[in-house]
Parts: structure tokens; sequence; C-alpha cells
């Protein structure tokens, strides 16, 4: 199974920050790699796909690069709805795993 | 709209079995991938399992395999698992998510996800 690492955990930030996540997988994924946004009670969503591509409806503050092994979404200028907990999907291979999650809280 | 609603989910003993179904509308249901995820309480998102569009083609997480069954029905727009022998760690959040394919031959995000259906294994 292929393994995905996130870091940070969590991190807290202020609105306007620059926002880093990173995202390491265990072996190639080449680009096959999503990321999500999920807030409390909700279900996750969308926001970067095969890497790069951003999701229809989703902020251009969010982008994501890389390819590989590592990855980073990066969120420019943190928004106060932007307050949530974010993972990294790999869709290269069964079983899909999902990395432990970021959870980007109010300094 | 597009729109993904799981239901069945409940408090089971140890042991026990449970069936959740997800009902799509919206969308062409047949012509997706489809998946479970799940979500223990206050815990990261673990994949479950996939079935692909026509139904033929399964796979299931380890942790799950021989006890869970995903199935479809697509002239019902419905997926389904069944949870058989259910265990304390089987505890969580259960959601569908549709899979889209930006890539033909690829698998891709899961772009569509249900509100999700609580599943509690306690005796």
């Amino acid at each position: 199974d292929i393994q995905m690492t996130q870091s940070p955990s969590s991190l807290s930030a202020s609105v306007g920050d620059r926002v880093t996540i990173t995202c390491r997988a265990s072996q190639s994924i080449i680009r096959y790699l999503n990321w999500y946004q999920q807030k409390p009670g909700k279900a996750p969503k969308v926001l970067i796909y095969s890497a790069s591509t951003l999701q229809s409806g989703v902020p251009s503050r969010f982008s994501g690069s890389g390819s590989g092994t590592d990855f980073t979404l990066t969120i420019t200028s943190l928004q106060p709805e932007d307050f949530a907990t974010y993972y990294c999907q790999q869709s290269y291979s069964t079983p899909r795993t999902f990395g432990q999650g970021t959870k980007v809280e109010i300094k | 709209e597009v729109q993904l609603v799981e239901s069945g989910g409940g408090l089971v003993q140890p042991g026990g079995s449970l069936r959740l179904s997800c009902a799509a509308s919206g969308f062409t249901f047949s012509s997706y991938e489809m998946n479970w995820v799940r979500q223990a309480p206050g815990k990261g998102l673990e994949w479950v399992s996939y079935i692909s569009s026509s139904g033929t083609t399964i796979y299931y997480a380890d942790s799950v395999k021989g006890r869970f069954t995903i199935s479809r029905d697509n002239p019902k727009n419905s997926l389904y698992l069944q949870m058989n022998g259910l265990r304390a760690e089987d505890t969580a959040v259960y959601y569908c998510a549709r899979e889209t394919s930006p890539v033909v031959g690829a698998w891709g995000p899961f772009d569509i996800w249900g509100q999700g259906t609580m599943v509690t294994v306690s005796s």
C-alpha cells in the first residue's frame, strides 16, 4: 500500500497569511494526487486534483504543485472560511490512501 | 442538483450487520465509479471500498475485506454497503463518494460526497 504523510499535522495562521502544506508518498504516484478540504461536521470537498488542477468553483488562492513523491498545497492570503482540515489522497493505486490530515487553525 | 444521500446507519452490537444505502440524483449514476469512505470520530479519512460503473470491478480495504460487500443498482441509482461482522473499530461516519476520471483509464478524485451516515458498533 502507498503511505501518504502530511506535514505539519496542524498549524496556526492569521487571515492574510500564506500557508503551505506538504504531502509525501511512499512511492512515486506520478501526479495522481488530490487535495480535499473538510470543515467540522461536513463532508470533504475536493480542491485540487492531478496535483495542480483546480476543481471548478474553487478560489484561485488555492494551488497545488509537485510530482513523483512530493506535493504541496498552497493557500495564498488565508481567508476566514479556509480554517479547516486538509487531506491529500493518492489516486494512483488501490487502496486510495489519504494523508492523516492538516488542521489549519486561527492564530 | 447533483446529490448523494446516505441512509441506513445506526447503533448495532458487535458481530451484527447493517446495510447502508446511497441514493444518487442529478447525474447519470451508471456512468460513474463509486466509493465508500469512512471517518472514525475525531480521526482522518479512510477509504473503504470501490465499485466500477458497471459493478464488475470491486476493491476493498484490507480492514473490511471478507466482512463488507459493496454493490450497486444502476436502474435504481443506488449504491449499497452490506456490513457484516461489525466491530467496535468500524464505528465511523460512512460517506459515499462519486469518482471522476480526468484522464481516461486512470482513477481520479472524489468530486461529489454525501452528507454521511453514522454507524456505531457498541454493546
